[in-house]
């Protein structure tokens, strides 16, 4: 079983939320780790978007919009990134990662179309 | 500016060698830990290996170990990776990345390695 795992895919429509989420995988507990969050587009490299560890822990990306913010459902042992009034321009593949075990580990990706 | 531009990627058959660079301008090179990170063709995002601001600490993905080596000198903003015995599941765009509070905020353009016969 994958350390991360994310839906293949998303659809929502423009101005609607989209709410994207990174699993971790059963005995590791979502509450330790900080999960960072990246946007990639065809043809270009990821771009950084934040990162989130608990509401007193997060940072969001230089230049990155308030619509793109972090959070954690404990319950799912999950995290979620949430895009709020979505726009053309957020379609695209989106990337969790987090530090486990002496390596960077990254989710499989969420290809989030906007229609 | 933050810049970083990765170059050395190229053809090479199984079984060779390449060496990537990554030229890093706009910042203080010598304070950041860097890392490479891979992405084959048409699939997600893989770490490859990580090396501390002075290169006491280095890490790598299970998959390169031993064939694969980082390095980086500080005094000319570079960073490097060694990569030997290549195979064809190494065939990727390469992209070396700046960490910072363990994720990774500045990214290259990516350097392609094919791994052919």
């Amino acid at each position: 079983q994958a350390v991360l795992t994310q839906p293949s895919s998303l659809s929502a429509s423009p101005g609607a939320s989209a709410s994207l989420t990174c699993t971790l995988r059963s005995g590791i507990n979502v509450g330790t780790y900080t999960i960072h969050w990246y946007q990639q587009k065809p043809g270009s490299p990821p771009q950084y978007l934040l990162r989130y560890k608990s509401d007193s822990d997060k940072q969001q990306g230089s230049g990155v919009p308030s619509r793109f913010s972090g959070s954690k459902d404990a319950s799912a042992n999950a995290g979620i990134l949430l895009i709020s009034g979505l726009q053309s321009e957020d379609e695209a593949d989106y990337y969790c990662m987090i530090w486990y075990s002496s390596a960077s580990v990254f989710g499989g990706g969420t290809r989030l179309t906007v229609l | 500016e933050v810049q970083l531009v990765e170059s050395g990627g190229g053809l090479v058959q199984p079984g060779g060698s390449l060496r990537l660079s990554c030229a890093a301008s706009g910042f203080t090179f010598s304070s950041y830990s860097m890392d490479w990170v891979r992405q084959a063709p048409g699939k997600g995002l893989e770490w490859v290996s990580y090396i501390s601001s002075s290169s006491e600490i280095i890490h790598y993905v299970d998959s390169v170990k031993g064939r694969f080596t980082i390095s980086r000198d500080n005094a000319k903003s570079s960073l490097y990776l060694q990569m030997n015995s290549l195979r064809d599941e190494d065939t990727a765009v390469y992209y070396c990345a700046r960490e910072i509070g363990g994720g990774y905020d500045k990214w290259g353009q990516g350097t392609l390695v094919t791994v052919s016969s």
